[in-house]
């Protein structure tokens, strides 16, 4: 079974901190990594992909991958109220068109 | 910026019924998805549709699922007859290329089965 897991949080972080969110995946044969938001009630929404080992940086965002550990992770600088949300890892694995995601983690940004 | 569209936002229907949701993905995205959400639960992937055919399915699309692209510009998920645990989120989605450049969702269709 492929699986990609998060720690479910809560995942408190005072406003103007780094929030730093993890997700390890089971599938060595996995090639694109993706982290969306979701507020509640709502869709998914892409706010990062990478699909090569290091750092890729968007903005406040920043991906981290290391496929040889099978990690991913997001650093939100600057942490904002609005960033309060579940954020979901994703990942797609050769010839696959699913993307597999983990359960969540919720971040809460304390004013 | 370009958007997928999903109606109803909200259905409820009575167990056993049938329900078609319906789903208008972006124009130049030749990739279609449908995930369910089950309330406080995982993301799941139910199929994918490439090439007016199905590509991949999971085990939770049994026979009581069905997908299609009438026209060219919807892409409908039916399901033929509700139970109590069909009741979720139902995410329509869209990509350009298979596995790469994430998907844009659709806002979803809460599906209430009483």
């Amino acid at each position: 079974q492929k699986e990609v897991e998060q720690n479910s949080g809560p995942l408190s972080v005072p406003e103007g901190a780094i929030a730093s969110l993890n997700c390890t995946y089971s599938d060595r044969g996995s090639q694109s990594f993706f982290w969306y938001r979701q507020y509640s009630g709502k869709s998914p929404e892409l706010i990062m992909s990478i699909y090569s080992n290091g750092d890729k940086e968007d903005g406040r965002f920043t991906a981290q991958l290391n496929k040889a550990s099978q990690y991913v992770s997001l650093l939100i600088r600057d942490s904002q109220p609005s960033d309060s949300a579940t954020y979901l890892c994703a990942v797609t694995t050769q010839g696959a068109q699913k993307l597999v995601f983990g359960q969540g983690t919720r971040l809460t940004i304390n004013p | 910026e370009p958007e997928v569209t999903q109606t109803p936002s909200h259905q409820v229907t009575q167990m056993g019924q049938e329900v078609i949701l319906r789903c208008v993905p972006i124009s130049n995205h030749l990739y279609f998805y449908w995930y369910r959400q089950i309330l406080g639960q995982k993301v799941e992937f139910l199929v994918s549709f490439y090439n007016n055919e199905i590509s991949e399915k999971s085990e939770i699309f049994d026979d009581q699922f069905s997908v299609e692209r009438p026209d060219g510009s919807n892409f409908t998920l039916k399901i033929r007859s509700t139970k109590l645990e069909d009741s979720a989120m139902y995410f329509c989605a869209s990509s350009e290329a298979m596995g790469l450049y994430g998907y844009t969702f659709g806002s979803g269709t809460r599906l209430t089965v009483v």
